[in-house]
C-alpha cells in the first residue's frame, strides 16, 4: 500500500522537451505539494494545492504548470524542458489545518536534461 | 520569514557511539520543528516532530530531539549509532501554514 506514488521514478529528455510527473495520494489528505531537490540535496518547496486549490506558488518559472484534477493527485507539467531543470522532484500530501502535520513524501522522480 | 541552518554537512561517528545532529531555526512565530531522513534514492521519512507539546520530543529509530527556545535550536540525538542509520537527515521549519522550509541536510556516515 504505497501512500504517495509518484510515476515515472526516472525521466531522461532532451532540451527543449515537454514532460509530465504524476503524484497520487492515498493518504485521504487534502494537501499536496511539489519540491525541486537539487544536486547539492537542497529542498525548496514549488507548489502547493489545497482541495484542488494553488495556494503556495514559489518563484517557479511559468513553464512548470502544476494541475490538480481532483484532492488525491497533482501533476507537474514542464515546458521546454532546460539543463537546469535537472533534479530530483518529489510529491508530498499532508492533512490541511495548520503546519503541525508533517507532510508524507514520494519516492521522487530523478528527471535528467541532456 | 523562516529558516533553518544545519552546521556540518558531514557528520562522521562510529558505531555505538552518540550521533548529535545540529539545527537552528529562525521564524517569526513559535515555530513546528521537524527532523526527516533521506536514505539512498529513497523520499524522505519523518523521524520526529515538535508541535509545542513535549519540548523532548522522541522519534522512530531511536532518535529524540530538544526544543530550546533560548538557543533556537532542534538539534537530533540517538545515544547509540548502528550502520542503518547511515543516510541524510533534514530538518524543516513550519510557521503555521503549509510550508516546510527545509535545512542544506546533514549526511550522517557510521564507521564500523
Amino acid at each position: 500500500d504505497t501512500a504517495v506514488s509518484q510515476t515515472p521514478k526516472y525521466l531522461v529528455t532532451q532540451m527543449g522537451n515537454d514532460k509530465s510527473i504524476k503524484c497520487e495520494q492515498n493518504l485521504g489528505h487534502d494537501t499536496m505539494y511539489w519540491y525541486k531537490q537539487d544536486s547539492k540535496k537542497f529542498l525548496k518547496i514549488m507548489f502547493s494545492y489545497n482541495n484542488k486549490e494553488l495556494i503556495i506558488n514559489e518563484t517557479v518559472p511559468n513553464r512548470f504548470s502544476p494541475k490538480s484534477p481532483d484532492k488525491a493527485h497533482l501533476n507537474l507539467h514542464i515546458n521546454s524542458l532546460e539543463l537546469g531543470d535537472s533534479a530530483v522532484y518529489f510529491c508530498a500530501s499532508s492533512p490541511s489545518g495548520g503546519g503541525s502535520y508533517e507532510q508524507y513524501f514520494g519516492p521522487g522522480t530523478r528527471l535528467t536534461v541532456t | 520569514a523562516q529558516s533553518v541552518t544545519q552546521l556540518g554537512s558531514h557528520v562522521s561517528v562510529s558505531e555505538g557511539a552518540l550521533v548529535l545532529l545540529r539545527c537552528n531555526y529562525s521564524s517569526s512565530v513559535p515555530p513546528y520543528l521537524f527532523w526527516y531522513v533521506q536514505y539512498p534514492n529513497q523520499g524522505l521519512q519523518l523521524l520526529l516532530k515538535y508541535t509545542s507539546a513535549a519540548t523532548l520530543v522522541k522519534g522512530i529509530n531511536g532518535f529524540e530531539a530538544e526544543f530550546k527556545k533560548s538557543e533556537t535550536s532542534f538539534h537530533l540525538t540517538k545515544p547509540s549509532a548502528h550502520m542503518s542509520d547511515a543516510a541524510e537527515y533534514f530538518c524543516a521549519v513550519s510557521e503555521g501554514g503549509n510550508k516546510l522550509v527545509f535545512g542544506a541536510g546533514t549526511i550522517l556516515r557510521v564507521k564500523s
